[in-house]
């Protein structure tokens, strides 16, 4: 069965110190991961995707199919990373998502 | 300006009434979504539609129903609401085989 693990409800770091939202799926074909962000009374937000390899705000994910994870990083958070995240897998050609119960990310100041 | 919005944005009514939320995407996107938020900010698909045919249909009770009257619309229909169904609805949008598009949600209090 396709599942998503966000183990962490909550994560809380300090100003500048270095984050990592943790992800890992279970999938058996070749999956599509996604993290969305969802700030404080906004809409859900596509922050990156693995395909695109890139980083936004700072942020990275690589996939590792070893460990079945995609991890979420940044070297040094500011509080306006302070948000809902969520790791996102794609199923199929449905194009449906796969969502983890969510990580809420705090920067203390 | 180019979004999905989804009307209205807060929803208070009682148990027994019907009601519905509509979903309006001007990005000329051919695939709409619902997702369900529940309490614990857990986030699962309920339907989705394609050129507006329903393609995914979770498992859902038939109270839900959705409609399409076209591409750039995907309308909820909730009947006999029971407090269980209190969350926040997202309506969503894609381009197929490409990243979601949300809305800003609505929240439905069933009281």
């Amino acid at each position: 069965a396709q599942r998503v693990t966000q183990p962490e409800k909550l994560l809380s770091v300090f100003k500048g110190a270095p984050v990592e939202l943790k992800c890992n799926y279970s999938y058996s074909g070749s999956p599509e991961l996604f993290w969305y962000v969802q700030y404080s009374r906004q809409r859900l937000q596509l922050l990156l995707r693995h395909i695109s390899r890139e980083s936004i705000k700072g942020f990275t994910a690589d996939l590792n199919k070893g460990e079945t994870s995609f991890h979420l990083k940044k070297p040094f958070a500011q509080e306006e990373d302070s948000a809902m995240y969520y790791c996102a897998l794609k199923r199929g050609a449905t194009n449906k998502l796969i969502f983890g119960t969510g990580t809420l990310l705090a920067v203390q100041p | 300006d180019t979004a999905v919005s989804q009307t209205p944005k807060y929803l208070v009514t009682q148990m027994g009434n019907d009601k519905s939320i509509k979903c309006e995407q001007n990005l000329g996107h051919d695939t709409m979504y619902w997702y369900k938020q529940d309490s614990k900010k857990f986030l699962k698909i309920m339907f989705s539609y394609n050129n507006k045919e329903l393609i995914i249909n979770e498992t859902v009770p038939n109270r839900f129903s959705p409609k399409s009257p076209d591409k750039a619309h995907l309308n909820l229909h909730i009947n006999s609401l029971e407090l269980g169904d209190s969350a926040v609805y997202f309506c969503a949008s894609s381009l197929t085989d490409s990243p979601l598009h949300f809305g800003n949600g609505t929240r439905l209090t069933v009281t």
